[in-house]
């Protein structure tokens, strides 16, 4: 059963703090993807990796970088955190790169409020 | 660069009543289509998916959805829907054969009076 952690259920932070978001999935999947989840917005998607070390921007990237130093495991990075960067943040993993039949694995999202 | 549409966005039902929730997306070529289901406190799962085939497929919970190409639809149905279906609903789309990265409907609220 595949399972995708995340570091923190919720998270409060002051605005200006640097924020580490953590994603580990157990199934050594090759991608991994960073959403934010806003009403009526929808997923957006802030960055995905392909393998480690690899990453590329999604729709929505700034004020937001990633580290995927282990295949297993992918970051998020506020560095300098906003009252607009509020939101749920889901981490996802999915298993075949060229695959796009492939379904993605969703973790329980962390939920993040700047003050 | 493809797009879907969910057009309900707040959808209130009573128990026993049946369901059908609207995805369609703009894309020309061959597409896998998925939904994906939030329930309260929970993670998205996926609800069922489609690649090939049969267009009418069938998912877990009792839940079926029909694609139809000539109308870049891929609607979610449900004959009978129960109190524990209140969940956020996700269509999402991928050209076939390209990249892996879906792109996301923005979702359908349903909830379901006992």
């Amino acid at each position: 059963d595949v399972k995708v952690t995340q570091s923190s259920r919720y998270l409060v932070k002051r605005t200006g703090e640097k924020v580490f978001l953590e994603c580990v999935q157990d199934m050594d999947h090759e991608n991994m993807f960073w959403y934010r989840q806003d009403p009526g917005l929808g997923l957006r998607l802030i960055y995905f990796s392909y393998d480690v070390k690899m990453k590329e921007k999604g729709d929505i990237p700034e004020g937001y970088s990633v580290s995927r130093e282990k295949k297993e495991r992918f970051s998020l990075i506020l560095e300098s955190a906003s009252t607009n960067q509020t939101s749920m943040y889901l981490c996802a993993s999915s298993s075949d790169r060229t695959g796009a039949a492939t379904e993605q694995y969703f973790g329980p999202g962390t939920r993040l409020t700047v003050t | 660069a493809q797009s879907v549409s969910q057009h309900n966005h707040h959808v209130i039902l009573s128990e026993a009543a049946s369901l059908e929730l609207g995805c369609n997306y703009s894309y020309g070529g061959t597409v896998n289509l998925f939904w994906y289901v939030q329930y309260p406190g929970q993670h998205l799962q996926l609800l069922l998916k489609y690649f090939s085939g049969d267009p009418l497929v069938k998912g877990i919970k009792g839940f079926e959805a029909e694609f139809i190409k000539s109308k870049f639809s891929f609607n979610l149905r449900k004959p009978s829907v129960q109190w524990s279906d209140t969940a956020e609903y996700f269509c999402a789309v991928n050209p076939s054969g390209g990249s892996y990265i879906p792109t996301f409907g923005r979702g359908t609220s349903l909830i379901v009076h006992p």
